[in-house]
């Protein structure tokens, strides 16, 4: 059982340069999320998708796009680069119940640098 | 809006003493509370939650958690550290009365010193 695997792990960017990062979970889970993670700044949410066909708006969600692809996998887009973009990325996923918690899973994270 | 404070940057404990990283939140309802760690280079991984009843909430690897309604807090616990417990620990709040979206505290860093 992998849980939350997303793809790729490392990446260098050059500014203006676009790429996707993907995301699957086999968990069976509604809800899944995108976060940046950032020295001092916590987990901020992107963007998420509360169900199969449904995609919003988070705190950050500026220079990105999100696709939910399936109810397994749920992919970040940066059309263009910024040196402000550098970061830790991780998707998560989650029941989407609220009335159970809704308890977060996440990925091991994607390391992207914008030179 | 929901909200969750970690007062502390960093908490540094001897190991086999007892250890506490502090969490207060604010939300509007009733909150579901939870504790996550991050262990260098790797994602967030769940400790514990409380939702609703016993105000002692126990977890994985040790830990246990107290929500505390009137303080609107909800600390972390271990009664005897271990180095092996250095890491990162994130709180986390949802309003049980709003939206799904989970917040966040900005994580304390725990040291554990043999």
């Amino acid at each position: 059982n992998a849980g939350v695997t997303q793809t790729p792990k490392f990446q260098v960017l050059k500014t203006g340069q676009s790429m996707t990062l993907q995301c699957a979970q086999d968990m069976n889970h509604n809800s899944m999320y995108w976060y940046r993670q950032d020295p001092g700044m916590g987990l901020r949410l992107i963007y998420y998708s509360a169900s199969e066909g449904t995609t919003d708006k988070g705190e950050v969600p500026n220079g990105y796009n999100v696709s939910r692809l399936n109810k397994r996998e749920f992919s970040l887009r940066l059309e263009s680069a910024a040196p402000s973009q550098t970061s830790v990325y991780f998707c998560a996923s989650s029941v989407g119940d609220r009335d159970s918690g809704n308890t977060i899973y996440f990925g091991e994270g994607s390391w992207l640098t914008v030179v | 809006a929901q909200s969750v404070a970690q007062p502390e940057d960093q908490v540094n404990v001897a190991e086999g003493n007892p250890l506490t990283v502090k969490c207060t939140y604010s939300v509007s309802g009733n909150p579901y509370l939870f504790w996550y760690v991050q262990y260098p280079n790797r994602g967030l991984q769940f400790l514990l939650k409380y939702i609703t009843g016993d105000n002692l909430v126990k977890g994985s690897y040790g830990f246990e958690a107290e929500f505390n309604k009137s303080q609107t807090s909800f600390h972390l616990k271990k009664p005897s550290a271990l180095v092996s417990d250095s890491a990162l620990y994130f709180c986390a709040v949802l309003d049980s009365g709003g939206y799904q979206k989970v917040t966040f505290g900005i994580g304390t860093k725990l040291q554990v010193i043999p």
